[in-house]
């Protein structure tokens, strides 16, 4: 089964830094573009960023120069570090693979990141 | 980017009762939509892509269609399973923008 687990959210004041991280497993993450999205609580979903397998990256304009996002296929993982957190930076946040149809068919259960 | 517009955000309906859920893209997209499922507290869960192409395992009851700016998913039989949160997401420009969301409840 495919299963992608994120970790490494939590509290932070703001001007802060957090790493989240995302660990795959059951698909082939080296031929996986993947993709981070966040969703503040009870809100819509917000895609943030994306890196490709030629470590292309991608950035939505909220969070370009503030998060950058990395992935090493030795471990299967992805990651996204972020600085000079704000408060509407607050919400969950996915890990997501996109499918070879283009669109997201897998995700994590998200990881919690609150700026106050 | 591209801006994708759901219509209604929410909307009450019964067990058994058809439901259209629209969504309308800025620009001409190409059927580059997917749809998504969003029970209270989940993940998301990919239903449809290319604007109409069911996924794996989802009951035939959900369908997708449109063209150009304008798309729509339809629950043919609202089944107490069926009520979530559902998201349209067009994917065919970067950045990959979703829709506000249309949270299905029950009357």
């Amino acid at each position: 089964d495919v299963q992608l687990v994120e970790s490494g959210g939590g509290l932070v004041q703001p001007g802060g830094s957090l790493r989240l991280s995302c660990a795959a497993s059951g698909l082939t993450f080296t031929t996986s573009d993947m993709h981070w999205v966040r969703q503040v609580l009870g809100k819509g979903l917000q895609w943030i960023s994306g890196i490709g397998t030629g470590d292309d990256t991608y950035y939505a304009v909220a969070v370009k120069g503030r998060f950058t996002v990395s992935r090493e296929n030795a471990k299967h993982s992805l990651y996204l570090q972020m600085n000079s957190l704000r408060a509407e930076d607050t919400g969950v946040y996915y890990c997501a693979r996109e499918g070879a149809n283009w669109a997201f068919d897998h995700w994590g259960q998200g990881t919690l990141v609150i700026v106050s | 980017d591209i801006q994708m517009t759901q219509s209604p955000s929410a909307l009450s309906a019964s067990v058994g009762d058809r439901v259209t859920i629209t969504c309308r893209a800025s620009q001409g997209i190409s059927g580059s939509l997917a749809w998504y499922q969003q029970q209270a507290g989940k993940a998301p869960k990919l239903l449809l892509s290319g604007a109409s192409r069911l996924e794996s395992g989802v009951p035939s009851r959900f369908s997708g269609s449109g063209s150009g700016t304008d798309y729509s998913l339809t629950i043919s039989s609202l089944q107490p399973e069926d009520f979530a949160t559902y998201h349209c997401q067009q994917y065919y420009h970067t950045p990959r923008t979703f829709g506000q969301g249309t949270k299905v409840e029950i009357k």
